[in-house]
């Protein structure tokens, strides 16, 4: 089955600095890969996806970029806001799974943005 | 979007009861699935609420001890049966569509057994 690797896990910035975090996933039939952002009690949020036909894609200050034939994708976030710390989570669905959606998701990284 | 309700939004049991939560969408969806996310940890999925039959359980997961419904479109249950304090966790419903598209999360269910 899937397994998805993330790293690191834990990731300290300054405000107004990059942070990245990065994903690999060991099925080469994975085809979406979402990235969700989970702040403390609260529910996980998608805040991006990618699918496995596109390279890179971004929405303002969040990007994430894939390769295929590395297996692995990232998160980009730039110009840090404290309001960016959270636990995010990067996941991926296996075609594999019948298509269900069924996503496995990595460890979780833990982003705290200093002011 | 998915609007996703989840009750209880938490509990405390007694070891030996079973606990069943609610999973209620806003809207027709083909997929609804139940995680398990422990303190400090990431999601784990234990298994697919499959509409009219048996949900498809994870390796690890199994129906005696998560009876999983799904009688509808919409709606969902996930029972967590004779607790022991193993099984204090947070408990997530998801939807979505399936086929690679947004899925979507209920707020949590945070059950702590003692």
């Amino acid at each position: 089955g899937e397994n998805v690797e993330q790293h690191p896990s834990t990731l300290s910035v300054q405000e107004g600095d990059s942070a990245v975090i990065k994903c690999t996933y060991s099925d080469s039939a994975s085809n979406y890969f979402p990235w969700y952002k989970q702040e403390l009690g609260k529910r996980p949020q998608l805040i991006i996806d990618i699918r496995s036909n596109v390279g890179e894609k971004k929405d303002q200050r969040i990007a994430v970029t894939l390769n295929k034939t590395a297996k692995h994708f990232s998160l980009h976030i730039t110009e840090t806001q404290p309001e960016d710390s959270a636990v995010y989570f990067c996941a991926a669905v296996t075609r594999g799974s019948g298509n269900t959606g069924k996503l496995i998701f990595g460890q979780g990284t833990t982003l705290q943005v200093k002011p | 979007s998915a609007v996703i309700s989840q009750k209880p939004s938490r509990d405390i049991c007694q070891r030996g009861t079973s606990l069943t939560i609610q999973c209620q969408v806003d809207s027709q969806v083909t997929m609804m699935f139940w995680y398990r996310q422990q303190p400090g940890q990431s999601l784990t999925l234990i298994a697919t609420a499959n509409q009219g039959s048996e949900a498809t359980y994870e390796s690890g997961f199994v129906i005696d001890k998560f009876p999983i419904s799904r009688p509808n479109l919409t709606f969902s249950t996930l029972t967590v049966s004779n607790m022991s304090p193993e099984d204090s966790s947070i408990y997530l419903c998801s939807a979505g569509q399936g086929r690679g598209t947004e899925a979507f999360f209920g707020q949590g269910t945070r059950l702590t057994v003692v």
